[in-house]
């Protein structure tokens, strides 16, 4: 089975903080995704990446930069928290050759006081 | 801008009723996949459709692609309080997900 696992089911914030959420799938995907979720609105693609060392832009990257210096890990950074990011963050992976699929983690609800 | 229109965006019923959830786009998809999430945890993938008109079923639920695949739809029969989560569709587009808002359902024993 496809394990994705994420750092932190929830967490709380300032306004201003850097804030790490980090996401870790053991099954070799080349691809993994970093979303936001919000009531009505979905999921919105915020970036992700196709191999290590490797990062796209989403619809909504303002704000956010990620990382990915190992195959299974994928980094979600808020160089400065607001308000306005305070939202369930989803990462999700992909295999490769299985189509459009993709697996995800529990989620990371943050709240941004 | 590829978009997925997702209807209804709530849905409240009781068991033992039937209902429907429809995704429409004026866009082509290689794929629609439908997820269902529960409350705190990601989205887990019910099934997806990748031929025109291709119809699959899953115990009470029957997923449908249109023969264009621009739209799909979920249909449960008897829906049991089980049922109860948020679906959502999903078109596949140069390997990316486009989205739809989702449906949340409630069924009340």
């Amino acid at each position: 089975d496809v394990k994705v696992t994420q750092s932190s089911r929830y967490l709380v914030k300032r306004t201003g903080e850097k804030v790490f959420l980090e996401c870790v799938q053991d099954m070799d995907h080349e691809n993994m995704f970093w979303y936001r979720q919000d009531p009505g609105l979905g999921l919105r693609l915020i970036y992700f990446s196709y191999d290590v060392k490797m990062k796209e832009k989403g619809d909504i990257p303002e704000g956010y930069s990620v990382s990915r210096e190992k195959k299974e890990r994928f980094s979600l950074i808020l160089e400065s928290a607001s308000t306005n990011q305070t939202s369930m963050y989803l990462c999700a992976s992909r295999p490769p050759g299985k189509g459009d699929t993709q697996y995800f983690g529990p989620g990371t609800r943050l709240t941004v006081l | 801008t590829q978009l997925l229109e997702q209807s209804p965006q709530f849905l409240s019923i009781q068991e033992g009723e039937n209902l429907t959830v429809y995704c429409n786009s004026s866009s082509v998809f290689s794929s629609l996949q439908w997820y269902r999430q529960e409350p705190g945890e990601g989205p887990v993938l019910l099934v997806t459709v990748v031929t025109g008109g291709e119809v699959k079923k899953l115990k009470r639920l029957t997923f449908q692609f249109g023969d264009a695949r621009k739209d799909s739809s979920l249909h449960i029969t008897a829906a049991q309080p089980g049922d109860t989560g948020l679906y959502l569709c999903a078109g596949g587009s140069n390997y990316q997900l486009i989205w739809g808002a989702g449906t949340k359902l409630i069924i009340k024993p």
